[in-house]
C-alpha cells in the first residue's frame, strides 16, 4: 500500500508561473526522491533529497524537505508545457531500499 | 549509456495464461527492482534483487507472482494463471546497489489481461 500523499491530486497553471507540489509520508526516512511521468508509463528522476538534507536545486527544481514535519515539497519555476507530467515522491526507509510512492500530482501548464 | 529497457512494451493475454516479462537492466547496476502500476495510482513495489538473489519479495501479491535473476543482470518476471486484476503497466528500475542509490526506471511493460 501507498504510505505517502501528494497534494493537491491535480493542479492547472499558466505557463511561466510557479508550480508547487507537497508530500507527506508517514514514519522515518532515509532519503526522499521526486520522479515525473509522462503518459503513465517510464518515470524519469528528478532529485534525490537524502534525510539529513533540508533543500536541494537542480536548474528550475527546488526541492525541500521538513522531517520534523514528515513532508517535502517539490517548486517548480517559470513553468514550461513540456513539464505537464504526473510527479510522484518516493521514499526509501533505512535497511530497505524499496521505494513507497505516493499518490502521485497531475500537473498540468496551460500554454 | 543505454538505459533501463523492457520487453515487450505491451502484452494482451487471456485470463488463465501464463506470461513473462523481461527487464534489461543498466550495464553495472547491481540492484533491480520491479513495480506495478495502476491506472491513476502510484507504483506499489513487488520485489527487488541485490545480484542474483530476491532481498526483499515482500510486495508480491500471491504465489502466481514470481521472479528470477539468475545471472545477477536480466531479470524476468512470471504470472502464472492471469488474473483481470493483474492488468498494470509493470516497471523495471535498476541502481549501483548502495544504500540510498537513485533508482533509473525502465518505459514498462503494459499486461491487459482479458
Amino acid at each position: 500500500s501507498q504510505q505517502g500523499e501528494e497534494d493537491p491530486q491535480a493542479l492547472s497553471i499558466q505557463e511561466g508561473e510557479n508550480a508547487t507540489m507537497n508530500c507527506s509520508y508517514k514514519t522515518s526516512i532515509n532519503n526522499l526522491q521526486w520522479y515525473r511521468q509522462n503518459s503513465g508509463r517510464g518515470l524519469v528522476h528528478l532529485i534525490l533529497i537524502r534525510s539529513n538534507e533540508r533543500e536541494k536545486h537542480s536548474g528550475r527544481l527546488r526541492v525541500t524537505l521538513d522531517t520534523s514535519k514528515k513532508s517535502s515539497s517539490l517548486l517548480i519555476t517559470a513553468s514550461r508545457a513540456a513539464d505537464t507530467a504526473s510527479y510522484f515522491c518516493a521514499r526509501t526507509n533505512f535497511g530497505n531500499e524499496k521505494l513507497t510512492f505516493g499518490t502521485g500530482t497531475r500537473l498540468t501548464i496551460i500554454p | 549509456g543505454a538505459g533501463v529497457s523492457q520487453t515487450p512494451s505491451n502484452k494482451v493475454t487471456e485470463k488463465g495464461k501464463y506470461v513473462e516479462l523481461r527487464c534489461d537492466p543498466i550495464s553495472g547496476h547491481t540492484a533491480l527492482y520491479w513495480y506495478r502500476q495502476s491506472l491513476g495510482q502510484g507504483p506499489e513495489f513487488l520485489i527487488y534483487f541485490q545480484g542474483t538473489g530476491a532481498a526483499d519479495d515482500s510486495g508480491l501479491p500471491n504465489d502466481r507472482f514470481f521472479a528470477v535473476r539468475p545471472e545477477g543482470s536480466v531479470s524476468t518476471l512470471k504470472i502464472q494463471r492471469t488474473e483481470r486484476g493483474d492488468s498494470a503497466v509493470y516497471l523495471c528500475a535498476s541502481s549501483l546497489g548502495q544504500p540510498g542509490d537513485t533508482q533509473y526506471f525502465g518505459p514498462g511493460t503494459r499486461l491487459t489481461v482479458l
